[in-house]
């Protein structure tokens, strides 16, 4: 059970340049959401979604988009990269149920020069 | 909105002293409780949970009571170790709403 799996690990980009960070979980979660953890600073939600095809914004969804076309993806697409983008960024995805935890990925760590 | 309020860090122990990280929370309904731990360069992975009022959850010698009273979920042990150095956060869920998280509360254990 490979749990939430994000890909890459580790990547360096230049001002301007777009990517997308993979998401994918095969624990058929309903929920999945994209978050960024700055040095010394906690998480921050920049998108989320509740199921195949629905998402929502989280506290700093500018200059990221997302997509939710099947259950067990969800990209993380940077549009224009931003030095300000420079972050280490986690995937995670619960059951819709309240009661259950989330499951975290390994993380991305992303430099914007 | 709701909100998790967590103590400010660093907090710095010595071997085998006993922890309190303290976590208080804001929310309408009836939202499930979680403590996280993050190892130095790893993601964050579920510490314990209570999922209602006067639940303990407990794993690794942690413990925390969900206190609806008190709306507050506090993080102890009794005798920390070195391997217990970490970053800790405290959470909510309620239903499909986005999870409401602390800020994270660093740990240093000296030996």
């Amino acid at each position: 059970n490979a749990g939430v799996t994000q890909t890459p690990k580790f990547q360096v980009l230049k001002t301007g340049q777009s990517m997308t960070l993979q998401c994918a979980q095969d624990m058929n979660h309903e929920y999945m959401s994209w978050y960024r953890q700055d040095p010394g600073m906690g998480l921050r939600l920049i998108h989320y979604s509740v199921g195949a095809g629905i998402t929502d914004q989280g506290e700093v969804p500018n200059g990221y988009n997302v997509s939710r076309s099947t259950t067990e993806d969800f990209p993380l697409r940077l549009l224009s990269a931003a030095p300000s983008q420079t972050s280490v960024y986690f995937c995670a995805s619960r059951e819709g149920n309240g009661n259950q935890p989330q499951h975290f990925g390994d993380g991305t760590r992303l430099s914007i020069l | 909105g709701d909100s998790v309020t967590q103590m400010e860090g660093p907090v710095t122990l010595s071997e085998e002293a006993f922890l309190t990280i303290n976590c208080t929370y804001t929310a309408t309904g009836y939202p499930s409780l979680f403590w996280y731990v993050q190892y130095p360069g790893e993601g964050l992975q579920l510490l314990l949970k209570a999922t209602k009022a006067d639940d303990k959850g407990s794993n690794k010698g942690f413990e925390a009571t969900y206190r609806k009273e008190t709306t507050s979920f506090h993080l102890e042990k009794g005798s920390v170790q070195v391997s217990d150095s970490a970053v800790y956060f405290c959470a909510l869920n309620k239903g499909y709403q986005k999870v409401t998280f602390g800020t994270g509360t660093k740990l240093q254990v000296i030996p």
